[in-house]
Parts: structure tokens; sequence; C-alpha cells
């Protein structure tokens, strides 16, 4: 099946930094979402984006849709300690969603 | 509803035991998903329903799963004679069709420890 590479795995960071977390395919997707996931609920999406190219941002957060489809990477700046938590890439593609292996991210006040 | 409801929020049972979770999806959404998440993993999918049918369930870990949906609306996954590799918080999620249909909103999940 498909496969979604994402990277770091975990990062621990300084309040005030920014963060880059990224995804790569072997294959191509019509859709990119990026998810945020808190301990005991369920991811709650972030991003969405349809296009390649297409960079959006919602607040402090911007993603980008990579060129070729099949990346995606999703940039953080000026951290705040409620970023805390795990953050999951996802492409889609006919009527199925597939999901990268979530980045945590830790947040030092 | 407003947005994905999924209960019990929370099952502890007995091995062996029969156990029914249930969601019910944002309204009007088509399509619906069910995912498995062990602690500290990522999203295992399990099955997809495109209104009542199931076009994909390869992710059923086995035939004591089965998952069904009504009315196009909610949907119940049944796990039988649970199992304690069974444990684990199981995701519910779906999908409009049209514009919005690579958005995927999920519930809050259902936390499932298997004595």
């Amino acid at each position: 099946g498909q496969q979604l590479n994402q990277s770091p795995q975990s990062m621990f960071i300084q309040e005030g930094e920014d963060v880059s977390m990224n995804c790569t395919s072997s294959s191509i997707f019509n859709t990119w979402l990026w998810y945020k996931q808190d301990p005991g609920e369920g991811p709650v999406l972030l991003i969405a984006l349809y296009k390649a190219g297409e960079l959006t941002s919602n607040g402090r957060l911007t993603a980008q849709f990579g060129i070729t489809r099949k990346d995606s990477f999703l940039n953080i700046s000026a951290s705040i300690p409620s970023d805390v938590g795990i953050y999951f890439c996802a492409g889609y593609n006919f009527n199925k969603f597939y999901f990268g292996s979530g980045t945590k991210l830790n947040v030092k006040p | 509803g407003a947005g994905v409801s999924q209960s019990p929020s929370n099952k502890v049972t007995e091995k062996g035991k029969d156990v029914e979770l249930r969601c019910d999806p944002i309204s009007g959404h088509t399509a619906l998903y069910w995912y498995r998440q062990s602690l500290g993993q990522g999203l295992e999918f399990l099955i997809y329903f495109q209104g009542n049918s199931a076009p994909d369930k390869s992710g059923l870990p086995s035939d004591r799963f089965s998952a069904e949906r009504t009315g196009g609306s909610v949907s119940t996954l049944t796990i039988q004679r649970t199992q304690q590799e069974d444990s684990a918080v199981y995701l519910c999620a779906s999908t409009g069709g049209g514009a919005n249909t690579g958005e995927l909103f999920f519930g809050e999940g259902s936390r499932l420890t298997v004595l």
C-alpha cells in the first residue's frame, strides 16, 4: 500500500522557537492533510491542501503541498506550550486516507 | 450533530466478551471510516463505508471484527470474543462529498481495555 514517511519522530524545542516537520511518499496524492492529536482525544484537522504548490496558513501554522505531489511540510512559528501534542500528516486518494506515523512535539516553557 | 460522536468513550471488558462501539457521523456526511490506534502508535485503517456499503474492509484484523452502517448514518463496530490485543482506542471519522471530500473529521474515540 501507499506509505507515508513522517519526520522527525519527535522534537524537543524551547518555547518561541519555530518548528518544521514533513511527510514524503513514493506515491502522489490529491490532497494532503495535517492533524494534531492531544492526549485522550481524537485528531483535529489543522490544514487541508488541495493543489500542488499550494501554501496555506492557519494562524501560526503554515503548510505546503509539494510540487511533485509526493510530499508536504508543516511549519509552526513561535511555538507555545499548548502546541504540545502529536502531529499527523495524511494523504488522500480515491476514498482512502493514508497516515504518517506522527511527530511528537514537546515544548519547554 | 455538530461533530462526530462516539460511544462509549471508555469500555472495560473481560477477555472473551463481545463489545459494540458506536459512531454517529457529522450530519450529511456520506463516508465513514473506522481506525484503531494502539498506545503511542499511529492510525490503523479498519473499514470504510460509503453510504451503507463497505467498499473497503481490508483493514479488519480478523473475522471477530465486523461493522455495519444503517440509514447512511450511525455505524457500529462489533468485536466478538475480545482478546487482550484488541485493547486500543477505536476512532471513527466522517467526510462529506463534493469539495470537502478530502477533509476527514474524527470523533474523540472509544478506549477499549480488555482484561
